[in-house]
């Protein structure tokens, strides 16, 4: 069946750092590949999303891009905040597979001042 | 921004007890999922549901679990009987399009 993997976290990285949240996927379909950001207390937001290869989601400084041959798509930042501090989920959807997303098990970044 | 809200927050439930979580999407959603988090796992599906219909439903989605949308507004989750493992954070989302779902903050669910 189709399946997400992450990278274990946590992930704990300084203000400024880079951070790299990698992500592959198997899917019997083409997919859609997406990112997710759970805040402390709160939902999952929608947080980048790719359609097809090569296409790049990006959305508040983060970036992800869809890489058919290696079905990865690692999410990406230049320069944490501390504000990022929050568990981060990729998620696949293909609409012959039924109406549904499916997750990764969530990576826990911590940035620290 | 409008945004898909659950209430309530907490529910702390005995076994065996039926409880209803509710969920009141964006107003212009036409789809609408049920997903839960088991403490350390994955998050997982549950239903969809569009047209006023179940679209799709997991294996966990059993004959305990029952979904609703009455009034046109509020979506809700029942489930009949409560076991220990339904023990869960559950989560509602919507969407005007299949693939672009927008979750609500999640409601927390005890089962003692």
């Amino acid at each position: 069946g189709d399946s997400v993997t992450q990278m274990e976290g946590p992930v704990t990285l300084s203000e400024e750092a880079f951070l790299t949240i990698n992500c592959t996927y198997t899917a019997t379909g083409y997919p859609s590949l997406f990112w997710y950001v759970q805040y402390p207390g709160e939902g999952l937001q929608l947080l980048l999303k790719a359609t097809k290869a090569d296409d790049k989601g990006s959305n508040k400084g983060f970036e992800a891009t869809y890489r058919k041959e290696t079905t990865s798509f690692h999410l990406e930042k230049g320069s944490v905040q501390v504000s990022d501090s929050a568990v981060y989920f990729c998620a696949l959807y293909i609409k012959a597979a039924g109406n549904k997303l499916t997750f990764g098990g969530g990576t826990r970044v911590l940035v620290k001042p | 921004e409008p945004e898909v809200t659950q209430t309530p927050s907490h529910q702390v439930t005995q076994m065996g007890q039926e409880v209803i979580l509710r969920c009141v999407p964006i107003s212009n959603h036409l789809y609408f999922y049920w997903y839960r988090q088991i403490l350390g796992q994955k998050v997982e599906f549950l239903v969809s549901f569009y047209n006023n219909e179940i679209s799709e439903k997991s294996e966990i989605f059993d004959d305990q679990f029952s979904v609703e949308r009455p009034d046109g507004s509020n979506f809700t989750l029942k489930i009949r009987s409560t076991k220990l493992e339904d023990s869960a954070m559950y989560f509602c989302a919507g969407g005007t399009s299949s693939y672009e779902q927008y979750f609500g903050p999640g409601t927390r669910l005890t089962v003692t």
